[in-house]
């Protein structure tokens, strides 16, 4: 069974750097499908944030890509999500997802939530 | 790039058929037969529903259907049970099929 797990601090400093990293089990990354990350503000809706094919193409939110990158270890069964010069604006609940053969996701991990805050 | 509008609220009593709109534009729900449907319960993360339009992942009850005219999409649940109360999100690709948009959520109440 497919499991995906996020980790990372959960208080970032404003104009800092949000790291997070996705481990997944059950499956190995450099096998297929893609890979994403969406996040969901407080009490708010969901918003797609980026996603990485297993043969390395990325995508991104064209609103939040020029402080976006996200990147695979196949090596760790991982993938990351790097997002630059935050504000409070990007507190959120951050989940990692497994996408399917067109762009729906159908495995997601529990969820973390950062803030963002001085 | 907006995001996909969906009524904020829709309710119905159990036994009862509801139906959850999602309108995008010629640049997104019409131009592509990729329209997934998740539903959330307060804290947890969002499950799958109906993916391409119209199709149910395995487990997902046959009371769950999907479908889409044009630039509008939509989401039927019939037989309306107590456990279907929660918030629903319709996504759809966008642009040149290289990113995605979600609605911004509609809490379904049985009432």
């Amino acid at each position: 069974q497919v499991q995906l797990h996020e980790s990372g601090p959960g208080l970032v400093k404003p104009s800092e750097t949000l790291s997070l990293t996705c481990t997944v089990s059950g499956y190995s990354i450099s096998s297929g499908f893609y890979w994403g990350w969406i996040r969901q503000p407080p009490g708010k809706g969901l918003e797609w944030i980026a996603s990485i094919f297993h043969n390395g193409n990325t995508f991104y939110n064209p609103s939040l890509k020029s402080r976006v990158a996200i990147s695979v270890d196949t090596s760790k069964n991982q993938f990351s999500l790097k997002l630059t010069s935050v504000t409070a604006a990007d507190t959120a609940v951050y989940y990692c997802a497994r996408g399917g053969s067109t762009w729906f996701l159908n495995y997601w991990g529990q969820g973390t939530l950062v803030t963002v805050s001085s | 790039q907006s995001a996909l509008t969906q009524p904020p609220s829709a309710s119905g009593s159990p036994g009862q058929s509801v139906t959850i709109s999602c309108t995008g534009t010629s640049s997104d729900v019409g131009a592509y037969n990729h329209v997934s449907w998740y539903q959330q319960h307060p804290g947890q993360a969002p499950k799958l529903m109906i993916y391409e339009v119209n199709k149910r992942p395995s487990g997902v009850p046959d009371r769950f259907s999907g479908s889409k005219s044009g630039s509008t999409a939509s989401l039927t649940v019939s037989g309306l049970q107590a456990e279907d109360e929660a918030d629903y999100y319709c996504s759809s690709p966008a642009g040149s099929n290289n990113y995605v948009l979600f609605g911004g959520g509609t809490k379904l109440t049985v009432l």
